[in-house]
């Protein structure tokens, strides 16, 4: 079965300095990837997803992610963080037969002034 | 701008109360969602359909737990008889077409069984 591991349910970082959360996937097919975010008592909101056409992936807010299908890895970075960045982050997989994505746990991101 | 609404935001009940959330998908999208988020499980597929059409809802407590679309503006979420342990956050998302394209979703409706 299609699934996802988000490494670390709570992540810190300082105002400027790099936003690295880990996913690694498990599935069976080429997997369709994605990367959402939530901000405090809202819905999720898209940031990215890989769909194969290119490797590196540029979402909004500056984030970006990297598919290595040899790590099963897809990564989300983002060079500089902000203080808006604090959100809770998921990383998805679309299901065996195009069912619907199946989320990660979620990394929580708290940025320090 | 469009997007997702659902009503009510929060809802305080009380054990075995009926509990009813609705759900407004953007138009023009035909696939709808319905999510629980809760601390301990996370973010929790219940349901989802295309087209009004139920595929999948084994992600719901069958006995008390039904969803339905009575037409293309709206999607229901039905508890009855509700339990402390429903109370969680409930998302709902929007979508069109296939899985590969991005869910919209709702700010969700805060449920609280008392």
């Amino acid at each position: 079965a299609q699934s996802v591991t988000q490494l670390g349910s709570h992540v810190s970082v300082s105002e400027g300095a790099l936003v690295l959360l880990r996913c690694n996937y498990s599935s069976s097919v080429p997997p369709y990837l994605f990367w959402y975010v939530q901000y405090p008592n809202q819905g999720l909101q898209l940031l990215l997803k890989y769909t194969s056409a290119a490797t590196l992936v540029k979402g909004i807010n500056g984030f970006e992610a990297e598919f290595k299908k040899s790590e099963t890895s897809f990564h989300l970075t983002k060079p500089s963080a902000h203080m808006s960045d604090a959100a809770e982050y998921f990383c998805a997989v679309i299901g065996v037969g195009n069912t619907p994505l199946v989320f990660g746990k979620g990394t929580r991101l708290s940025v320090i002034a | 701008d469009a997007r997702v609404t659902q009503t009510p935001r929060d809802k305080v009940t009380e054990m075995g109360q009926e509990v009813t959330m609705r759900c407004q998908p953007i138009l023009g999208h035909n696939t709808v969602f319905w999510y629980r988020q809760t601390m301990m499980q996370g973010l929790e597929l219940l349901a989802y359909f295309r087209n009004r059409a139920p595929l999948d809802d084994s992600g719901m407590p069958k006995d008390r737990f039904s969803a339905e679309m009575p037409d293309a503006t709206l999607a229901t979420l039905k508890i009855q008889p509700s339990e402390p342990r429903d109370s969680a956050v409930y998302f709902c998302a929007s979508g069109v077409g296939d899985s590969n394209n991005e869910q919209f979703f709702g700010p969700g409706t805060r449920l609280t069984v008392l």
